[in-house]
């Protein structure tokens, strides 16, 4: 069974920052690309970050770019996610994810032929960012 | 970006009614479209993709179909475990953006 375990929430000052952690079990992780998806209070969902399966791939929402930085540790089956200069509007629920789809790396490039179609999804993570 | 938008926002039906949701995509997504839904302070669950794919474990009332650019994500028999909100989401190209979501409640 697929399980994804997000860590590292919590209640944030604007401007700060905080780590969140992912850890994956039931899958062969270092084949599915990862990501996070967000969900602040009373809304809908909003994509922010994939890595691909060999992390050398990195892809950001514009919302994010440049304060987040999302990376994977294929020997520890986690992925993470840090943030920094928070704004009120990341207050959200980020969701771990895990592409339904795997890579493959045929040559020592990796692929991703389905990234972004979600198959499992953690409980997630909440981060408040407020004074 | 792709803009996705879904109709309507707020649904009312009864068990047994057979209810439609709506997904236009701003440009051409193909058919990669993925339907999910989401109970109050459940995560996301996947039920569609491809447009029209089941995903394993999916009861057969739920079905999708594609016309160009609009995706229709239908119940065929509404269940009490269906009331919930859906979200479609494209995957063609980064971002993957969602749909804003159909609330589905008892009438």
């Amino acid at each position: 069974e697929v399980q994804l375990l997000e860590s590292g929430g919590g209640l944030v000052q604007p401007g700060g920052s905080l780590r969140l952690s992912c850890a994956a079990s039931g899958f062969a992780f270092r084949s599915f690309a990862m990501s996070w998806v967000r969900q602040a209070p009373g809304k809908g969902l909003e994509w922010v970050s994939t890595v691909g399966i060999s992390g050398g791939k990195t892809y950001y929402a514009d919302s994010v770019k440049g304060r987040f930085t999302i990376s994977r540790d294929n020997s520890k089956n986690t992925v993470y996610l840090q943030v920094i200069r928070l704004r009120a509007e990341d207050t959200a629920l980020y969701y771990c994810v895990k592409d339904r789809t795997p890579g493959y790396c045929p040559d020592g490039l990796c692929y991703e032929p389905q990234p972004l179609l979600f198959d499992s999804w953690g409980q997630g993570a909440l981060v408040i960012v407020s004074s | 970006d792709i803009q996705m938008t879904q109709s309507p926002s707020t649904l009312s039906a009864s068990v047994g009614d057979r209810v439609s949701i709506t997904c236009r995509a701003s440009q051409s997504v193909n058919s990669w479209l993925a339907w999910y839904q989401q109970k109050p302070g459940k995560a996301p669950r996947l039920l569609i993709y491809d447009a029209s794919t089941l995903e394993d474990g999916v009861p057969s009332r739920f079905s999708g179909r594609r016309s160009g650019t609009e995706f229709t994500l239908t119940i065929s028999s509404l269940q009490p475990d269906d009331f919930a909100t859906y979200y479609c989401q494209h995957y063609n190209n980064y971002p993957g953006t969602f749909g804003q979501g159909t609330k589905v409640d008892i009438k």
